[in-house]
Protein backbone atom coordinates (compact mmCIF):
# COMPACT_ATOMS: atom_id res chain seq x y z
CA UNK A 1 0.00 0.00 0.00
CA UNK A 2 1.72 3.59 -1.32
CA UNK A 3 1.15 6.48 1.06
CA UNK A 4 -0.12 9.68 0.23
CA UNK A 5 2.28 11.71 -2.85
CA UNK A 6 2.10 15.23 -3.61
CA UNK A 7 3.62 16.92 -6.44
CA UNK A 8 5.22 19.43 -7.08
CA UNK A 9 7.48 19.62 -3.49
CA UNK A 10 8.28 23.39 -3.49
CA UNK A 11 6.25 26.15 -6.15
CA UNK A 12 7.51 29.67 -6.78
CA UNK A 13 4.60 31.88 -8.49
CA UNK A 14 3.82 35.59 -8.51
CA UNK A 15 0.89 37.64 -7.48
CA UNK A 16 -2.37 36.94 -10.29
CA UNK A 17 -0.93 33.69 -11.70
CA UNK A 18 -2.59 30.27 -11.56
CA UNK A 19 -1.47 27.29 -9.65
CA UNK A 20 -2.14 23.49 -10.12
CA UNK A 21 -0.80 21.20 -7.21
CA UNK A 22 -1.26 17.45 -7.56
CA UNK A 23 -2.44 14.64 -5.59
CA UNK A 24 -2.00 11.38 -4.92
CA UNK A 25 -4.32 8.94 -2.58
CA UNK A 26 -3.88 5.74 -1.70
CA UNK A 27 -5.52 3.73 -3.63
CA UNK A 28 -9.12 2.92 -2.52
CA UNK A 29 -9.57 5.96 -0.79
CA UNK A 30 -12.42 7.67 -2.14
CA UNK A 31 -12.57 10.90 -0.35
CA UNK A 32 -10.13 13.60 -0.64
CA UNK A 33 -9.41 17.09 1.68
CA UNK A 34 -7.34 20.07 1.27
CA UNK A 35 -5.76 21.85 3.68
CA UNK A 36 -3.75 25.04 3.40
CA UNK A 37 -1.06 25.51 6.28
CA UNK A 38 0.03 28.96 6.69
CA UNK A 39 3.25 29.40 8.82
CA UNK A 40 3.06 29.31 12.58
CA UNK A 41 -0.61 27.86 12.08
CA UNK A 42 -2.49 24.55 12.03
CA UNK A 43 -4.05 23.11 8.43
CA UNK A 44 -7.47 24.87 7.57
CA UNK A 45 -9.96 22.90 5.80
CA UNK A 46 -10.29 24.30 2.07
CA UNK A 47 -12.76 21.20 0.63
CA UNK A 48 -13.06 17.66 0.50
CA UNK A 49 -13.92 15.66 -2.48
CA UNK A 50 -15.94 12.28 -2.47
CA UNK A 51 -16.21 10.07 -4.89
CA UNK A 52 -15.42 13.20 -7.67
CA UNK A 53 -17.84 15.54 -6.05
CA UNK A 54 -16.66 18.82 -3.71
CA UNK A 55 -18.59 16.94 -0.48
CA UNK A 56 -17.64 20.09 1.70
CA UNK A 57 -16.13 23.68 1.56
CA UNK A 58 -14.88 26.01 4.44
CA UNK A 59 -13.92 29.28 3.71
CA UNK A 60 -12.25 29.54 1.01
CA UNK A 61 -13.26 31.69 -1.79
CA UNK A 62 -14.21 30.28 -5.71
CA UNK A 63 -10.56 31.13 -6.91
CA UNK A 64 -9.87 27.66 -4.92
CA UNK A 65 -11.06 25.19 -6.90
CA UNK A 66 -10.49 21.08 -6.99
CA UNK A 67 -10.93 17.88 -9.23
CA UNK A 68 -10.77 14.14 -8.32
CA UNK A 69 -10.55 11.46 -10.87
CA UNK A 70 -11.13 7.75 -10.69
CA UNK A 71 -7.70 6.74 -10.64
CA UNK A 72 -7.36 8.21 -6.87
CA UNK A 73 -5.68 11.17 -8.09
CA UNK A 74 -6.82 14.77 -7.25
CA UNK A 75 -5.86 18.42 -8.31
CA UNK A 76 -6.29 21.85 -6.24
CA UNK A 77 -6.09 24.85 -8.79
CA UNK A 78 -5.70 28.40 -7.57
CA UNK A 79 -6.34 31.13 -9.59
CA UNK A 80 -5.23 34.56 -9.74
CA UNK A 81 -2.89 34.01 -6.43
CA UNK A 82 -2.28 36.53 -3.84
CA UNK A 83 0.96 37.29 -1.58
CA UNK A 84 -1.64 35.18 1.06
CA UNK A 85 -1.57 32.42 -0.48
CA UNK A 86 2.03 31.60 0.17
CA UNK A 87 1.42 28.24 2.63
CA UNK A 88 1.98 24.78 2.32
CA UNK A 89 -0.91 22.62 0.69
CA UNK A 90 -1.51 19.26 1.98
CA UNK A 91 -3.85 16.85 0.73
CA UNK A 92 -5.42 13.96 2.76
CA UNK A 93 -6.80 11.02 1.76
CA UNK A 94 -9.21 8.63 3.85
CA UNK A 95 -11.82 5.20 2.91
CA UNK A 96 -14.91 7.27 4.13
CA UNK A 97 -15.96 10.95 3.70
CA UNK A 98 -16.22 11.44 7.82
CA UNK A 99 -13.86 12.41 10.79
CA UNK A 100 -14.03 8.80 12.05
CA UNK A 101 -12.37 7.94 8.60
CA UNK A 102 -8.48 8.05 9.94
CA UNK A 103 -6.79 10.77 7.18
CA UNK A 104 -3.76 9.80 6.03
CA UNK A 105 -1.69 13.38 4.53
CA UNK A 106 1.10 13.64 2.20
CA UNK A 107 4.06 15.62 2.78
CA UNK A 108 2.50 19.09 1.29
CA UNK A 109 3.60 21.44 -1.65
CA UNK A 110 4.92 24.69 -0.48
CA UNK A 111 3.67 27.36 -2.74
CA UNK A 112 5.58 30.87 -2.70
CA UNK A 113 3.76 33.68 -4.29
CA UNK A 114 6.18 36.48 -4.89
CA UNK B 1 -12.85 32.48 15.19
CA UNK B 2 -10.54 30.56 16.79
CA UNK B 3 -12.51 27.48 17.79
CA UNK B 4 -9.34 25.48 18.80
CA UNK B 5 -6.56 26.88 20.83
CA UNK B 6 -3.39 25.49 22.01
CA UNK B 7 -1.83 28.08 24.15
CA UNK B 8 1.47 26.66 24.19
CA UNK B 9 3.59 27.24 20.82
CA UNK B 10 6.57 25.32 22.58
CA UNK B 11 7.36 22.69 25.35
CA UNK B 12 10.57 21.54 26.14
CA UNK B 13 10.92 18.07 27.96
CA UNK B 14 14.01 15.96 29.62
CA UNK B 15 13.58 12.55 27.78
CA UNK B 16 12.07 9.73 30.70
CA UNK B 17 9.59 12.37 32.04
CA UNK B 18 5.81 13.15 31.22
CA UNK B 19 5.13 15.76 28.26
CA UNK B 20 1.54 17.29 28.71
CA UNK B 21 0.54 19.13 25.59
CA UNK B 22 -2.96 21.19 26.34
CA UNK B 23 -6.02 22.32 23.74
CA UNK B 24 -8.74 24.04 24.72
CA UNK B 25 -11.79 24.63 22.32
CA UNK B 26 -14.84 26.85 22.34
CA UNK B 27 -17.72 24.83 20.27
CA UNK B 28 -19.66 22.60 22.18
CA UNK B 29 -20.83 20.50 18.77
CA UNK B 30 -17.47 19.00 18.61
CA UNK B 31 -17.72 15.51 19.59
CA UNK B 32 -14.57 13.53 18.09
CA UNK B 33 -11.51 14.89 19.50
CA UNK B 34 -8.42 13.91 17.36
CA UNK B 35 -4.21 14.16 17.81
CA UNK B 36 -2.22 14.64 15.30
CA UNK B 37 1.66 14.67 15.39
CA UNK B 38 3.86 16.27 12.59
CA UNK B 39 7.73 15.74 11.35
CA UNK B 40 8.87 18.57 9.32
CA UNK B 41 8.84 17.26 6.10
CA UNK B 42 6.38 15.47 6.03
CA UNK B 43 2.38 15.27 6.48
CA UNK B 44 0.82 15.05 10.05
CA UNK B 45 0.00 11.45 10.97
CA UNK B 46 -2.86 10.26 13.17
CA UNK B 47 -1.66 9.55 17.40
CA UNK B 48 -4.71 9.17 19.28
CA UNK B 49 -8.33 10.02 19.51
CA UNK B 50 -11.28 10.29 21.75
CA UNK B 51 -14.59 10.27 21.70
CA UNK B 52 -16.89 12.60 23.89
CA UNK B 53 -18.28 9.53 25.86
CA UNK B 54 -15.35 9.29 27.14
CA UNK B 55 -13.19 11.16 29.25
CA UNK B 56 -9.81 9.19 28.81
CA UNK B 57 -8.47 7.13 25.92
CA UNK B 58 -4.87 5.20 26.53
CA UNK B 59 -2.51 3.85 24.04
CA UNK B 60 0.98 2.84 24.71
CA UNK B 61 2.48 5.77 26.17
CA UNK B 62 0.06 8.31 24.97
CA UNK B 63 -2.90 9.32 26.84
CA UNK B 64 -6.06 11.76 26.05
CA UNK B 65 -8.05 13.43 28.69
CA UNK B 66 -11.14 14.99 27.92
CA UNK B 67 -13.05 17.66 29.89
CA UNK B 68 -16.38 18.08 28.42
CA UNK B 69 -17.16 20.70 30.99
CA UNK B 70 -14.11 22.90 30.89
CA UNK B 71 -13.89 22.41 26.65
CA UNK B 72 -10.12 21.13 27.40
CA UNK B 73 -8.56 18.01 26.74
CA UNK B 74 -5.02 17.15 26.57
CA UNK B 75 -2.26 14.72 25.39
CA UNK B 76 0.42 12.94 27.89
CA UNK B 77 3.15 11.09 26.66
CA UNK B 78 4.72 8.98 29.19
CA UNK B 79 8.09 8.44 29.40
CA UNK B 80 8.76 11.25 26.38
CA UNK B 81 11.19 10.09 24.13
CA UNK B 82 13.67 12.04 21.34
CA UNK B 83 11.56 10.49 18.22
CA UNK B 84 8.78 12.11 20.44
CA UNK B 85 10.17 15.51 19.10
CA UNK B 86 7.67 16.80 16.69
CA UNK B 87 4.74 19.30 16.16
CA UNK B 88 1.17 18.10 17.84
CA UNK B 89 -2.25 19.47 16.54
CA UNK B 90 -5.43 18.74 18.55
CA UNK B 91 -7.85 18.42 15.45
CA UNK B 92 -11.97 18.28 16.71
CA UNK B 93 -14.72 17.73 14.54
CA UNK B 94 -18.66 17.35 14.74
CA UNK B 95 -19.73 13.71 14.07
CA UNK B 96 -21.32 13.69 10.75
CA UNK B 97 -19.49 16.41 9.13
CA UNK B 98 -16.18 16.05 7.33
CA UNK B 99 -14.08 19.04 8.39
CA UNK B 100 -11.78 19.30 11.23
CA UNK B 101 -10.52 22.44 13.30
CA UNK B 102 -6.70 22.12 13.59
CA UNK B 103 -5.35 23.93 16.18
CA UNK B 104 -2.16 25.92 15.92
CA UNK B 105 0.40 23.24 17.24
CA UNK B 106 2.92 22.67 19.97
CA UNK B 107 6.36 22.21 19.18
CA UNK B 108 7.71 19.42 21.74
CA UNK B 109 11.31 18.72 22.19
CA UNK B 110 12.09 16.00 24.18
CA UNK B 111 15.64 16.77 24.97
CA UNK B 112 18.30 13.05 25.54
Amino acid sequence: ETGVTQSPTHLIKTRGQQVTLRCSSQSGHNTVSWYQQALGQGPQFIFQYYREEENGRGNFPPRFSGLQFPNYSSELNVNALELDDSALYLCASSLGRFGTDTQYFGPGTRLTVL
Amino acid sequence: DQQVKQNSPSLSVQEGRISILNCDYTNSMFDYFLWYKKYPAEGPTFLISISSIKDKNEDGRFTVFLNKSAKHLSLHIVPSQPGDSAVYFCAPYTSGTYKYIFGTGTRLKVLA
